[in-house]
């Protein structure tokens, strides 16, 4: 099946820095790739959606300054995550549709955790 | 806003006996529904999926679910539970326009007991 990796697989930081994340489609080309947030025994919160070559769109609540998405080829998004603050440690996790992208699931990387500290 | 709800947040069985994990979603139109386990700080694993094609899905692990479109339901069912069970399992949706945006439920978590 197709695979998404991501990396780093886990991440310490301190408080005001920045954080890449890097999510990769290794076996099929992602024109659409989506990032989630996950906070310690919650769900997964979509966080935007990265289109190749164009501005990521941003769900409602989630501020794009801090949250820096590019998806600058069909294999790669990075999230940047600037100035880190304690209150972004997280579990992100990605993913990608498939060029075709229809009646097909989402393939998931294995997520980043971020702890800020 | 579409939605999916998984209606118990903590399921405990005992080894050997079956396992039902209880999913609910808001209907507009058919979506494509998933079933997902994560174990501790692991990305997530598809288990199974339901396109439109047969109501009943198997799944790996044993794993089947049952796609109710009258009861608008998508339970997770497994005859006899494994310890290696134990975990969170995910409920989530999709449109069939675009697969990877997905809706999760808030997640169930499994206790396997010997």
């Amino acid at each position: 099946g197709a695979v998404v990796s991501q990396h780093p697989s886990w991440v310490i930081c301190k408080s005001g820095t920045s954080v890449k994340i890097e999510c990769r489609s290794l076996d099929f080309q992602a024109t659409t790739m989506f990032w989630y947030r996950q906070f310690p025994k919650q769900s997964l919160m979509l966080m935007a959606t990265s289109n190749e070559g164009s501005k990521a769109t941003y769900e409602q609540g989630v501020e794009k300054d801090k949250f820096l998405i590019n998806h600058a080829s069909l294999t790669l998004s990075t999230l940047t995550v600037t100035s880190a603050h304690p209150e972004d440690s997280s579990f992100y996790i990605c993913s990608a549709n498939d060029r075709q992208g229809r009646g097909t699931e989402a393939f998931f990387g294995q997520g980043t955790r971020l702890t800020v500290v | 806003a579409q939605s999916v709800t998984q209606l118990d947040s903590h399921v405990s069985v005992s080894e050997g006996t079956p396992v039902l994990l209880r999913c609910n979603y808001s209907s507009s139109y058919s979506p494509s529904l998933f079933w997902y386990v994560q174990h501790p700080n692991k990305g997530l694993q598809l288990l199974l999926k339901y396109t439109s094609a047969a109501t009943l899905v198997k799944g790996i692990n044993g794993f089947e679910a049952e796609f109710k479109k009258s009861e608008t339901s998508f339970h997770l069912t497994k005859p006899s539970a494994h310890m290696s069970d134990a975990a969170e399992y995910f409920c989530a949706r999709s449109d069939n326009t675009n697969a990877g945006k997905s809706t999760f439920g808030d997640g169930t978590t499994l206790t396997v007991k010997p």
